[in-house]
């Protein structure tokens, strides 16, 4: 099956600093590429989408200056949380639709504490 | 706009059959997923099943869609203590790859 990887797994860093957090598609390409975060004990809720060379689709009520998406390449997005904060603590997981298919594969996660 | 739910936990004995049930409200879903994620972990696909299909049968798991009820269930025969885990719902709209999530159900497998 396809493999959808993130690094890092898990970062603590201290209020005020910016994390970058990569996904990349191992033995596939994907022109789009999904953000998700999950808090302890709830669902997934969708961020943004990453497209590959072009500007990131964010959800409403998703700050687009606080979460910087950039979608270079056909195998990897990344996403900054700038100035991160205490609230941005969370569980961000992304994933990935292989062309053709009928599914999207999940990375395994990078849980992010701030403090 | 599209809403998935679900039931929150589930307990069952080892050996026996688990059933989770989700509800969709999106008549123009095209696929509908089951995902399982283990604490600390991403999330790995179980099956997806295609809207125009009622049953889909994949090894100990058995899908069945009622689209005109808007009603999905996973079933797992013979349910191992390493089936416990939380089990999301989701369902791709017509257009765009973009899925949309139920709560999750908790399974708790009793040995």
């Amino acid at each position: 099956g396809a493999v959808v990887s993130q690094h890092p797994s898990w970062v603590i860093c201290k209020s005020g600093t910016s994390v970058k957090i990569e996904c990349r598609s191992l033995d596939f390409q994907a022109t789009t590429m999904f953000w998700y975060r999950q808090f302890p004990k709830q669902s997934l809720m969708l961020m943004a989408t990453s497209n590959e060379g072009s500007k990131a689709t964010y959800e409403q009520g998703v700050e687009k200056d606080k979460f910087l998406i950039n979608h270079a390449s056909l195998t990897l997005s990344t996403l900054t949380v700038t100035s991160a904060h205490p609230e941005d603590s969370s569980f961000y997981i992304c994933s990935a639709p292989r062309t053709g298919d009928d599914t999207q594969y999940f990375g395994p996660g990078t849980r992010l504490t701030v403090l | 706009g599209e809403d998935v739910e679900q039931s929150l936990f589930l307990s069952v004995r080892e050996g026996d059959s688990s059933v989770i049930n989700c509800t969709y409200t999106d008549s123009s879903s095209t696929y509908l997923y089951w995902y399982k994620q283990e604490p600390g972990a991403g999330l790995q696909l179980l099956t997806y099943i295609f809207s125009n299909m009622d049953m889909k049968q994949d090894q100990r798991l058995t899908v069945l869609l009622n689209k005109k009820d808007k009603h999905l269930s996973l079933r797992i025969a013979d349910t191992q203590t390493g089936d416990s885990a939380i089990y999301f719902c989701a369902e791709r709209g017509r257009y765009g790859n973009k899925l949309v999530f139920g709560a999750g159900t908790i399974l708790r497998v009793k040995s």
